[in-house]
């Protein structure tokens, strides 16, 4: 079983829906969970980040957290073109370590 | 926010020849760097965590006599690919967490990545 696993895509959806994307992760003690955006080519750049149970939102993006059913999601509303990338999902265990899913690939359609 | 370069952004080199990859907390100071990997339309993958003062910490699977890693300060870390191989033509990415970690700021910040080709 991967640590982290995403469905890898595309998703695709029309600009001003919602997009939904959706993470699994195996360690139980995982503490902290990333969201990156990485267009063709760039490096990652930080979307959002959650540590405790629940939503937490950030303009059109919310991040959406259940440690116990190990799941975390990123719903973007209002979907612009410019949102058209990677997302990588990504969780820190106890460790230093920070492991990446494979990442969904989104694309939204004008 | 905290920023991380990493130089060169790309490079071609000949088959056998060493790359040597830098990145730079410019800043903040950063006692642990990470040295990722990516092939195209694949996740990133932790190659090692590089440690100030110490010797890196390498993945399963990852050659540390390939993959030289120094961390001589605390805002810099090389990765050094010896006798590359065509096989190594990827995309190399560095991070870097910020001494505030201990405040409760968890983020990685990653460097812009180096495209690496081998003829």
């Amino acid at each position: 079983q991967k640590e982290v696993e995403q469905n890898s895509g595309p998703l695709s959806v029309p600009e001003g829906a919602i997009a939904s994307l959706n993470c699994t992760y195996s360690d139980r003690v995982s503490q902290s969970f990333f969201w990156y955006r990485q267009y063709s080519g760039k490096s990652p750049e930080l979307i959002m980040s959650i540590y405790s149970n629940g939503d937490k939102e950030d303009g059109r993006f919310t991040a959406q957290l259940n440690k116990a059913s190990q799941y975390v999601s990123l719903l973007i509303r209002d979907s612009q073109p410019s949102d058209s990338a990677t997302y990588l999902c990504a969780v820190k265990s106890g460790g230093f370590k920070t492991i990446f899913g494979a990442g969904t690939r989104l694309f939204v359609k004008a | 926010g905290a920023v991380v370069s990493q130089h060169p952004s790309w490079v071609i080199c000949k088959s056998g020849t060493s790359v040597k990859i830098e990145c730079r907390s410019l800043d903040f100071q950063a006692t642990t760097m990470f040295w990722y990997r990516q092939f195209p339309k694949q996740s990133l993958m932790l190659m090692a965590t590089s440690n100030e003062g110490s010797k890196a910490t390498y993945e399963q699977g990852v050659e540390k006599d390939k993959f030289l890693i120094n961390h001589a300060s605390l805002t810099l870390s090389t990765l050094t690919v010896t006798s590359a191989h065509p096989e190594d033509s990827s995309f190399y990415i560095c991070s870097a967490r910020d001494l505030r970690e201990d405040r409760g700021e968890r983020k990685l910040f990653f460097g812009s990545g180096t495209q690496l080709s081998v003829l």
